[in-house]
């Protein structure tokens, strides 16, 4: 079945610092994809999409490209702030949505 | 605000306790969800609603039951659970249209309700 693999945390960096969180994904159709976030003691929120391939998802700074050669859609952010912190899943949606495990960000002043 | 209010936030019970988790959404959704979050583990779904209707029951233990009575609410009623059911639990709505295939469905979450099985 459908599935999403991201990779595991905690990653902690410095302000200003430059920001990957790698995300592949296995599907047997042409699903969209999706990074949430989960900022502390909330629910999570769509932070970007994008729907078919090559499509560039972007927000808040964070960039994603839907690579359909590599099954793909990393996240990057070339200078993260103390309010970055956060965990974040990336996700797939084909008939249905389907998650990462999250990868829990903290960004040190 | 995200739009979407669960309660209570915090509950603790015991294993022979009869509970339930409260949402409700003011956004005009017309598909309602139950994910299942645990430290480590991918969000698991657990239930879904769609026009009021069950559409996925995704391999649930009966010890947890959900209640969708109308388009904006949706409870999940708890009895004799055990302690690896210890989680966030998360509800999320979503505006669905028939026959959309494209698989674009954006999710919106509540804050979550903090379960502890004692």
């Amino acid at each position: 079945g459908d599935s999403v693999t991201q990779m595991e945390g905690p990653v902690t960096l410095s302000e200003e610092a430059f920001l990957t969180i790698n995300c592949t994904y296995t599907a047997t159709g042409y699903p969209s994809l999706f990074w949430y976030v989960q900022y502390p003691g909330e629910g999570l929120q769509l932070l970007l999409k994008a729907t078919k391939a090559d499509d560039k998802g972007s927000n808040k700074g964070f960039e994603a490209t839907y690579r359909k050669e590599t099954t793909s859609f990393h996240l990057e952010k070339g200078s993260v702030q103390v309010s970055d912190s956060a965990v974040y899943f990336c996700a797939l949606n084909d008939y249905k949505l389907s998650f990462g495990a999250g990868t829990t960000v903290t960004v040190r002043a | 605000e995200t739009g979407v209010t669960q309660t209570p936030r915090h509950l603790v019970m015991g294993m022979t306790n009869k509970k339930s988790l409260k949402c409700e959404q003011h956004l005009g959704h017309n598909a309602m969800y139950w994910y299942k979050q645990s430290a480590k583990k991918p969000l698991e779904l657990m239930f879904v609603y769609n026009f009021k209707e069950q559409t996925e029951n995704n391999s649930v233990p009966s010890r947890f039951s959900p209640e969708c009575p109308n388009s904006s609410h949706l409870f999940l009623h708890l009895h004799t659970l055990q302690p690896e059911d210890s989680a966030l639990y998360l509800c999320a709505s979503s505006q669905v249209s028939a026959g959309d295939s494209s698989g674009a469905n954006v999710l919106t979450f509540g804050a979550g309700s903090r379960l502890t099985v004692l």
